[in-house]
């Protein structure tokens, strides 16, 4: 069946610092795969998208590209901000008839002045 | 601001209770899911309506049901309060019924069974 993993958290950083948040996933197909942000209290927020192989998703300094052959979509950010302080989550879009969206379990980033 | 909206914010319940949420989609989105989102659980896929109709079905207990309206909003009925049902739930929505389309979340409804 179709499945995201995610590192385990938190990832505590300091101001800066280069990220890296491993995500690789099990699916029937070439589902699109995201990556949503949770901010302390708030909802989910679309970070970014890539819908095919090889495709680059990127946004607010953020990047992760699809990689078919090993099946990842790690999440990397060359200089975090405190501001980015929050729980990441690595999802794909289920194939078949539903099209659910199949979440990770979540890495918590603190970013520490 | 995703253009979904959810209310109420926060909802606080005894056990063996019912309770209604209310979800309305971005403006033109016809397709609503919701999602639970728990500490032992994640973030779980319970349902999804499109433009009225039920397309599809998650892990959803049969002490909740859902519906979307004419007007397209959805609301999300709990019954039988149980403890373990205390979870932030989502609804999100999309354009279409399907294919990799983009779902917009809206802010979650904190539900707290006492």
């Amino acid at each position: 069946g179709n499945s995201v993993t995610q590192m385990e958290g938190p990832v505590t950083l300091s101001e800066e610092a280069f990220l890296t948040i491993n995500c690789t996933y099990t699916a029937t197909g070439y589902p699109s795969l995201f990556w949503y942000v949770q901010y302390p209290g708030e909802g989910l927020q679309l970070l970014l998208k890539a819908t095919k192989a090889d495709d680059k998703g990127s946004n607010k300094g953020f990047e992760a590209t699809y990689r078919k052959e090993t099946t990842s979509f790690h999440l990397e950010k060359g200089s975090v901000q405190v501001s980015d302080s929050a729980v990441y989550f690595c999802a794909l879009i289920s194939m078949d008839s539903s099209y659910k969206l199949i979440f990770g379990s979540g890495t918590r980033l603190l970013v520490r002045p | 601001d995703s253009g979904v909206t959810q209310t109420p914010k926060h909802l606080i319940t005894a056990t063996g209770q019912r309770v209604t949420l209310r979800c309305s989609p971005r403006s033109g989105d016809l397709s609503v899911y919701w999602y639970q989102q728990s500490l032992d659980q994640g973030l779980q896929f319970l349902i999804q309506y499109y433009n009225g109709e039920e397309r599809a079905k998650g892990n959803i207990l049969e002490r909740f049901s859902a519906q979307q309206f004419p007007d397209l909003h959805s609301e999300l009925n709990l019954s039988s309060l149980e403890l373990g049902d205390s979870a932030l739930y989502f609804c999100a929505s999309s354009v279409l019924a399907g294919g990799p389309d983009t779902q917009y979340f809206g802010p979650g409804t904190r539900l707290t069974v006492l």
